[in-house]
C-alpha cells in the first residue's frame, strides 16, 4: 500500500514567517493529494485539492506544489489563525499522512 | 449551506455495537459519495469507510472489515455507520465527510461534520 510522510511533525513559526510543509509518497500518485488544516476540537477543513488546487474560499497565502512522490504544503505569511495541525490525504487510497502541527514559536 | 449532522456515539463495552447516523442537509445528497474518518485521542485522522452515491458500493479500511457496515438512506439524507465487535481501539471521533465531488466516491471530503464520540471501555 501507498503511505504518506509528513514532514516535520512539529512547525514552530512565528506570524508573518513563511512556512512549508512536506507530505512525500512511498510510489508515485500523480497530482492525487488534498491538504486539510484542522484545529483543536474541530473537524478538519478541506484546503486543496489535486496537489495544487486552492479550494474556494481559502486564502491566497495558501498554496501547494508537487506530483509524483513529493509534495508541499505552503502558507506564504503564517497569521493567527492557521495555528492547525495539517493533513495530506491521498485520493486512491483515501489514507492520511500523520499530520504536522504548527505552532507558535 | 451544507450541514452534517452526526449522532449515535457513547460509551460502549468492548464487544459491544452502536449504529451512527449522519443527517445531512443544504445539498443533493443522493449525487454525494459519503464516507466516515475517524480520530482517536491526541491521532491522526484515519479513513474508515465511504459509500457511493447510490449506495450500492461499499468501502472500508482494513482495521474495520468485517465489523462495520455502512450504508445509506437516500429518503432520509442520512448515511449510517454499524459498529459491531468494538474494540478499545476503536475509541475515537467519528466525522462524517461529504466528497468534493458528484458520484465520484474519491477523495477529497469537502464537507465534514461535528464528530461524535464513540468511546469503549469497560
Amino acid at each position: 500500500d501507498i503511505q504518506l510522510t509528513q514532514s516535520p511533525s512539529t512547525l514552530s513559526a512565528s506570524v508573518g514567517d513563511r512556512v512549508t510543509i512536506t507530505c512525500r509518497a512511498t510510489q508515485s500518485i500523480g497530482s492525487w493529494l488534498a491538504w486539510y488544516q484542522q484545529k483543536p476540537g474541530k473537524a478538519p477543513k478541506f484546503l486543496i485539492y489535486r496537489a495544487s488546487r486552492l479550494e474556494n474560499g481559502v486564502p491566497s497565502r495558501f498554496s501547494g506544489s508537487g506530483s509524483g512522490t513529493e509534495f508541499t504544503l505552503s502558507i506564504s505569511s503564517l497569521q493567527p489563525d492557521d495555528f492547525a495541525t495539517y493533513y495530506c490525504q491521498y485520493y486512491k487510497t483515501y489514507g492520511f499522512g500523520q499530520g504536522t502541527k504548527v505552532e507558535i514559536k | 449551506e451544507v450541514q452534517l449532522l452526526e449522532s449515535g456515539g457513547g460509551l460502549v463495552q468492548p464487544g459491544g455495537s452502536l449504529r451512527l447516523s449522519c443527517a445531512a442537509s443544504g445539498f443533493t445528497f443522493s449525487r454525494y459519495a459519503m464516507n466516515w474518518v475517524r480520530q482517536a485521542p491526541g491521532k491522526g485522522l484515519e479513513w474508515v469507510s465511504g459509500v457511493s452515491n447510490s449506495g450500492d458500493d461499499t468501502y472500508y479500511a482494513d482495521s474495520v472489515k468485517g465489523r462495520f457496515t455502512i450504508s445509506r438512506d437516500n429518503s432520509k439524507n442520512t448515511v449510517y455507520l454499524q459498529l459491531n465487535s468494538l474494540r478499545d481501539e476503536d475509541t475515537a471521533v467519528y466525522y462524517c465527510a461529504k466528497d468534493y465531488l458528484p458520484q465520484t466516491s474519491s477523495p477529497p471530503f469537502q464537507h465534514w461534520g461535528q464528530g461524535t464520540l464513540v468511546s469503549v471501555s469497560t
